[in-house]
């Protein structure tokens, strides 16, 4: 069974760090492009960041480009998002997301997802 | 960055029913669609992918179709299961957009 389970989120001040965590199981990590995918209280979806399969490529979203960074450890199956100079407006659910295969922008999976809260 | 607009924002449906919701591209996505089911308080789950492909075990009642910037989810005979927010996503071009989702319920 694919499994998916995001930590490391909370309260964090404006203009601080955060790191989250993704821990995958169930597949084979190292063959899937990867995503993070965050949703604002109450709102839409967004799509965040992707790391290729193999940590070649990374993508962002114009509004996140220099503050987040998005990584993998394939022999340890997780995921991160180091979120830096975080703002009130990154305040949301995180989830981590498998792509469905390589090159293909949509998510078949997904993890539970981890609040964070940016406010001083 | 393209915008993908959702109708109805809400939408209120008997058991048995069938429903369409819409999704419209700011521009031609090639079929480049997928639609996610999410339910209260729970992660997203892909229902279909490409405009029309049914992702494994998802219900047959459940259909896709459209092309260029106008796409539609189907749903036939309303389950009460099915009560959950609706998104669409383009993966035609990053940023990758959602729309705003459609929150399907129970009349």
């Amino acid at each position: 069974e694919v499994q998916l389970v995001e930590s490391g989120g909370g309260l964090v001040q404006p203009g601080r760090s955060m790191k989250l965590s993704c821990a995958a199981s169930g597949f084979t990590f190292n063959n899937y492009d990867m995503a993070w995918v965050c949703q604002a209280p109450k709102k839409g979806l967004e799509w965040v960041a992707t790391i290729s399969y193999d940590g070649s490529s990374t993508y962002y979203r114009d509004s996140v480009k220099g503050r987040f960074t998005i990584s993998r450890d394939n022999a340890k199956s997780t995921l991160y998002l180091q979120m830096d100079s975080l703002r009130s407006e990154d305040t949301a659910t995180y989830y981590c997301a498998r792509h469905y295969r390589s090159g293909d922008f949509f998510f078949d999976y997904w993890g539970q997802g981890v609040m964070v809260t940016v406010s001083s | 960055d393209i915008q993908m607009t959702q109708s109805p924002a809400s939408l209120s449906a008997s058991l048995g029913e069938t429903v369409t919701i819409e999704c419209l591209a700011s521009e031609d996505i090639y079929s480049n669609l997928a639609w996610y089911q999410q339910k209260p308080g729970k992660s997203p789950q892909l229902l279909i992918y490409y405009a029309n492909s049914l992702n494994d075990g998802v219900p047959s009642r459940f259909s896709g179709s459209g092309s260029g910037t106008q796409y539609s989810l189907k749903i036939n005979s309303l389950q009460s299961e099915d009560v959950s927010i609706y998104f669409c996503q383009q993966n035609y071009d990053s940023p990758y957009t959602f729309g705003a989702g459609t929150k399907l319920e129970l009349k």
